[in-house]
């Protein structure tokens, strides 16, 4: 049953601390999200790549957030310095599509907390 | 400004009736619409999609309508059962050339069935 996981599950740290949170999509998938989802925001978009490359990172603060895909089975998404307002459960998804629309496998999620 | 609005944040409805869950949209142009399902502490799992062009897709216990006239889709849920209870996510993919499958989520109903 191909799943997609992401490490860590939760992670707690203090403000200003670098973070790094990993996602390994379905194998064979060409696509990979980054979201992030708070209680007030609901989920929101961050980043996404197409066979490796980035589409649209148009959803990331810039200054502190970066995401790559160094190879096809690894995707990282890193905030540095982290902020108590970066609180929130960060989501990895991945799919196969060429064109149209097509749906998106979830993993379970990092929760972060910031102090 | 864009909007996806999900009727009421909680709906609780009697097992065995039918529940139905309302997204209505504004200032998107959808080529494509998806519902996921959500529970607690996992990621979101791909339900329907439904296209521009279709009126109504089933699966199972499952309807979708999906009307651009009225930017609206309708997720329905016959024979509800305390195991449907979740958190249920519209999507919108505006159908981007590149393919890239861009989701823009709704902020959720949370479905209760009571036995």
């Amino acid at each position: 049953d191909a799943r997609v996981t992401q490490t860590p599950r939760h992670k707690v740290t203090e403000m200003g601390q670098e973070v790094t949170m990993r996602c390994q999509p379905i194998l064979g998938h060409n696509t990979v999200f980054w979201y992030r989802q708070t209680m007030m925001q609901g989920l929101e978009l961050l980043a996404y790549f197409r066979n490796r490359a980035p589409l649209d990172d148009s959803g990331m603060p810039k200054d502190r957030f970066s995401a790559e895909m160094p190879d096809a089975t690894l995707a990282t998404l890193k905030i540095q310095p982290s902020e108590p307002r970066d609180s929130a459960v960060y989501f990895c998804a991945s799919g196969f599509g060429a064109s149209g629309s097509y749906e998106q496998y979830f993993g379970p999620g990092t929760r972060l907390t910031v102090t | 400004s864009q909007k996806i609005e999900q009727n009421s944040e909680a709906l609780n409805i009697q097992e065995g009736k039918t529940a139905t869950l309302t997204c209505n949209y504004t200032n998107y142009s959808p080529a494509y619409l998806q519902w996921y399902r959500q529970d607690p502490g996992r990621g979101p799992v791909f339900l329907l999609l439904i296209r521009e062009n279709e009126k109504e897709k089933r699966k199972e216990r499952l309807k979708v309508t999906f009307d651009t006239t009225l930017k609206q889709s309708l997720f329905h849920i016959t024979a509800s059962q305390p195991a449907d209870s979740a958190t249920y996510l519209c999507a919108l993919d505006e159908g981007d050339q590149t393919g890239a499958n861009n989701l823009f989520f709704g902020t959720g109903t949370r479905l209760t069935v009571i036995p």
